[in-house]
């Protein structure tokens, strides 16, 4: 099993639409987790961080389910500017505590 | 605050010749990663370092070495470069306190290259 699991997508959604993604992980004692969005040819950048609470950011909610092992980003009101893939983070415990990337998951918003 | 600095970020090679990436980061981070990002798929690590001194393989390391002789600097060396080398290479930066949390990674703007 992958450290990290990601549908590749692509999510073709209209504007206006609402999308969700998950994510799931194989290490249960992970403890840190992340959205990067990375657009076509740059680096990734953080989107958000994922509390244990579920946390949001404006459009944006993102979710923690350590029972099932996933995260979740939840994007409303999609914008064509959220047109990016969107990459799970975990930090993952092999001999040191690292950040592991899934393979994202590309998102398309159409007019 | 420059943050994670890459260099060069174009970059063309010989089939056969040897190069070094250059990564330098300034947030005072322990944590340092090299991935490898080929077109219309995810970032693979190469390498990836826990503090100065400590370096160890990821999933990609064939063909790379590294090394953390300061906090600062994680350089990646490629030797004897081939064409299946030919990717975006990312290099990235994270703290922990050594415990199981770890902070948000911050990248450099990556450097493209290609073997011909």
């Amino acid at each position: 099993r992958k450290e990290v699991e990601q549908d590749p997508g692509p999510f073709n959604v209209p504007e206006g639409a609402t999308v969700a993604f998950n994510c799931t992980y194989s290490n249960s004692a992970s403890q840190s987790f992340f959205w990067y969005r990375q657009d076509c040819r740059k680096e990734p950048k953080l989107l958000m961080s994922v509390y244990s609470s579920g946390n949001e950011d404006g459009r944006f909610t993102a979710q923690l389910n350590r029972a099932s092992q996933y995260i979740s980003l939840l994007i409303r009101d999609s914008k064509l500017s959220d047109s990016a893939t969107y990459l799970c983070v975990v930090n993952t415990l092999v001999t040191a505590s690292k950040l592991t990337f899934g393979t994202g998951t590309r998102l398309q918003v159409t007019l | 605050n420059a943050g994670v600095t890459q260099t060069p970020k174009f970059r063309i090679l010989k089939i056969g010749q040897s190069m070094t990436l250059q990564c330098a980061q300034d947030m005072n981070h322990n944590y340092m990663y090299w991935y490898r990002q080929d077109p219309g798929m995810g970032l693979k690590l190469i390498y990836y370092s826990v503090g100065a001194g400590i370096t160890d393989k990821g999933e990609v390391p064939n063909g790379y070495n590294v090394s953390r002789s300061t906090t600062e600097d994680f350089p990646l060396r490629l030797e004897l470069a081939a064409p299946s080398q030919t990717s975006v290479y990312f290099c990235a930066s994270s703290y922990s306190n050594g415990g199981r949390m770890v902070t948000e990674a911050f990248f450099g703007q990556g450097t493209r290259l290609t073997v011909v």
